[in-house]
């Protein structure tokens, strides 16, 4: 079946410093979509990415979605404590005989900045 | 607009012992997951619905849990019998076509 993976699985930072999380895929996606999680909250969607190559930023964030669609990354600059919590990435790839999308999320990433 | 409504938000039991949770979607959103999520880790599908047929259920426990989706708007998943490993928050989403899924708060299982 599908995976999606990501590392690293935590990532202790100093406020300032840069953060960045990757994901891969092991079936190729029809979009990939990223989420925080804040502790003890819910998923929060950031952000999608559909096509091939497609970069997309949001003030500090830089979401970039691969060439052959199987892997992505997100990338923050210059990290606030405003910025702890999990981020995860989720691949939308066609469930097996139907023509709908299964949304599989990878294992995350812990972000933790130091002040 | 309203979000996903999820009951309840906590629940302990004891092994062995059934236990259900209700998931109300935003409107009009004709897919909705139900997804395990165990401390430390990513949210796992359980099941995935298009209005009320089931997508993909290729991770469910079968032998202990169920799910329905009620003319294709709430759903109910079921855990019978539990058992200690059961225990974790589950989430239930909900989303247009292939967009955005929007969580509800999920409902934090404790067997005891």
């Amino acid at each position: 079946g599908q995976q999606v993976m990501q590392i690293p699985q935590y990532q202790h930072v100093q406020e300032g410093e840069d953060f960045t999380t990757y994901c891969n895929s092991s079936t190729t996606l029809s979009n990939i979509q990223w989420y925080k999680q804040r502790p003890g909250g819910h998923p929060v969607f950031l952000i999608q990415l559909v096509k091939s190559g497609e970069v997309k930023k949001q003030k500090r964030l830089t979401f970039q979605f691969g060439e052959a669609k199987k892997n992505s990354s997100l990338h923050i600059t210059a990290t606030q404590t405003t910025d702890v919590g999990t981020y995860f990435c989720a691949g939308l790839a066609n469930a097996g005989g139907t023509s709908y999308g299964k949304l599989t999320f990878g294992q995350g990433t812990i972000l933790t900045v130091h002040p | 607009e309203a979000g996903v409504a999820q009951s309840p938000r906590y629940k302990i039991i004891e092994k062995r012992q059934s236990v259900a949770f209700w998931c109300n979607p935003i409107s009009g959103h004709a897919t909705l997951y139900w997804y395990q999520q165990i401390l430390g880790q990513g949210p796992k599908l359980l099941i995935q619905f298009q209005n009320n047929g089931v997508v993909d259920d290729s991770q469910l426990p079968k032998d202990r849990f169920s799910a329905e989706r009620l003319k294709g708007v709430d759903s109910t998943l079921k855990i019978q019998p539990a058992k200690l490993e059961d225990s974790a928050v589950y989430l239930c989403a909900s989303s247009l076509w292939t967009g955005e899924a929007f969580f509800g708060q999920g409902t934090r299982l404790t067997v005891v």
